[in-house]
């Protein structure tokens, strides 16, 4: 079956240019979340939604960054005045959300390469 | 210091070796460990999970969890040309969502 995808692939964005970047996750998982992975880095932790609820967003870096998932399905994640930091793959994952503790898979998507110059 | 620690390497190994690539962690309240392969342009994708201490096989993959030492493992046999890519190891705790990752190992498999 069809799995996360996201789109653009690439962005290249002037610094201080508003972006929105997409995420269509696994068609009924629950739970949906960001990472952003650098240049040589593992992903690191953005946010996570469970259905349209954003329960976590300790790791946006800055009140640049927004994402929502209004109807709990497609999320977009938001990055106001672009900084060239903010250069990056941006990574979605989807996961089922069993509840009781269980493991739970995230599937990652392709991920977007965004360039700030 | 990260919470998790991981050689960047690069590794290069022949056709057939048998590889291995671990991890450290500091954070004790950790209790999932997975490793992730990921190859150029794509996104992670999950290999091996494993809850708290012990081993687990699948395949040519072994992965090992030592929480007293804080230390994680993932052993390859007979590894293949395919196997090149970026192994990233990945904990979470209780919340079980949160990932937290390792930088990476590329691995390159030669034949």
């Amino acid at each position: 079956g069809a799995g996360v995808s996201q789109s653009p692939r690439y962005k290249v964005a002037k610094r201080g240019q508003d972006v929105a970047l997409r995420c269509d996750p696994i068609s009924g998982h629950v739970s949906l979340f960001w990472y952003q992975q650098a240049l040589g880095q593992g992903p690191e932790f953005l946010t996570y939604f469970q259905n349209e609820a954003q329960l976590d967003k300790s790791g946006l870096p800055s009140d640049r960054f927004f994402a929502e998932r209004p109807e709990g399905s497609v999320s977009t994640l938001k990055i106001q005045r672009t900084q060239q930091e903010d250069s990056a793959v941006y990574l979605c994952a989807s996961s089922l959300d069993l509840s009781g503790g269980g493991t739970d898979t995230q599937y990652f998507g392709p991920g977007t390469r965004l360039t700030v110059l | 210091q990260k919470e998790v620690e991981q050689d960047p390497g690069p590794l290069s190994v022949p056709e057939g070796a048998i590889v291995s690539l671990n991890c450290t962690y500091s954070n004790s309240a950790f209790q999932y460990f997975m490793w992730y392969r990921q190859y150029s342009r794509k996104g992670p994708e999950l290999l091996m999970y494993t809850y708290s201490s012990g081993n687990k096989e699948d395949g040519r993959f072994t992965a090992q969890v030592d929480k007293s030492s804080k230390y994680i493992s993932l052993f390859i046999r007979d590894s293949q040309p395919s196997d090149s890519a970026t192994y990233l190891c990945a904990m979470s705790g209780r919340s079980n969502y949160k990932l937290t990752f390792g930088k990476g190992t590329l691995l390159t498999v030669n034949p």
